[in-house]
C-alpha cells in the first residue's frame, strides 16, 4: 500500500518569511497529491492540489511542487500571515485512485507576528 | 449547496459498548469515506462507500464497520470499544470519480471511558 512521509512535524516561521513542507510517497502509481489544512478544532479543507502531469500549481501565495520521479511533492507558502498558522497534511492515492488516500502525519505551522 | 454533517457531535461511551455514527453527504455526492484522527496517528483511512457498496477498506479490525444507504448517507459502527478508539472520526465526501476533492465533515468526537 500507499506509505506517505510528511516533514517538518512542526515549523516556525516569522510572519512575512516562507514555509516549506515536503512529503515523500512509494506508490509509483500515484498521480493526484492533495494538500489540506485543518486549523484549531475544525475540519481538514483542500487548499491547493496537484496532478501528475504538471509539475507545479500556484494559487496565490500557495505552491506546490512535483517530482515524479524522486516520488516527492512540497507545499510553498510564501508571505506568511498568522491565519496560516494551523497544522498541513499532504495526501497521496493508493494505485487505482478512487479514494483510497493516505494522509501523511501533519505539520503544524505556527507564524509568529 | 449544504456541506457535509455528522451527527453526533460528541459522544461519551464506556469500554465494550458500541457506538453508530453518521454522516451525510453533499447532495449529488455518491461517495463517503470515513477516517479516524489521534494525536499520535494522525489521519488513518478507515473505508469509503460508493452506492451502497464498500469500495475501498483500511487496515483496521472487523470491530469497524460501515454501509451506506441508497440516498447516499452513510453510517459507521464500532462495537466492543477500546479505550483506543478514543479519536475524532471524519467523514469526507467526494463525486466518486478517481481522485478528485474530498470535502470533510465535522467530525465526531468519541470518547470511550
Amino acid at each position: 500500500g500507499e506509505n506517505v512521509e510528511q516533514h517538518p512535524s512542526t515549523l516556525s516561521v516569522q510572519e512575512g518569511d516562507s514555509a516549506v513542507i515536503k512529503c515523500t510517497y512509494s506508490d509509483s502509481a500515484s498521480n493526484y497529491f492533495p494538500w489540506y489544512k485543518q486549523e484549531l478544532g475544525k475540519r481538514p479543507q483542500l487548499i491547493i492540489d496537484i496532478r501528475s502531469n504538471v509539475g507545479e500549481k500556484k494559487d496565490q501565495r500557495i505552491a506546490v511542487t512535483l517530482n515524479k520521479t524522486a516520488k516527492h511533492f512540497s507545499l510553498h507558502i510564501t508571505e506568511t500571515q498568522p491565519e496560516d498558522s494551523a497544522v498541513y497534511f499532504c495526501a497521496a492515492p493508493t494505485s487505482g485512485g478512487y479514494q483510497k488516500v493516505t494522509f501523511g502525519t501533519g505539520t503544524k505551522l505556527q507564524v509568529i507576528p | 449547496k449544504a456541506g457535509v454533517t455528522q451527527t453526533p457531535r460528541y459522544l461519551i461511551k464506556t469500554r465494550g459498548q458500541q457506538v453508530t455514527l453518521s454522516c451525510s453527504p453533499i447532495s449529488g455526492h455518491r461517495s463517503v469515506s470515513w477516517y479516524q484522527q489521534t494525536p499520535g496517528q494522525g489521519l488513518q483511512f478507515l473505508f469509503e462507500y460508493f452506492s451502497e457498496t464498500q469500495r475501498n477498506k483500511g487496515n483496521f479490525p472487523g470491530r469497524f464497520s460501515g454501509r451506506q444507504f441508497s440516498n447516499s448517507r452513510s453510517e459507521m459502527n464500532v462495537s466492543t470499544l477500546e479505550l483506543g478508539d478514543s479519536a475524532l472520526y471524519l467523514c469526507a465526501s467526494a463525486d466518486g470519480a478517481v481522485d478528485n476533492e474530498q470535502f470533510f465533515g465535522p467530525g465526531t468526537r468519541l470518547t470511550v471511558l
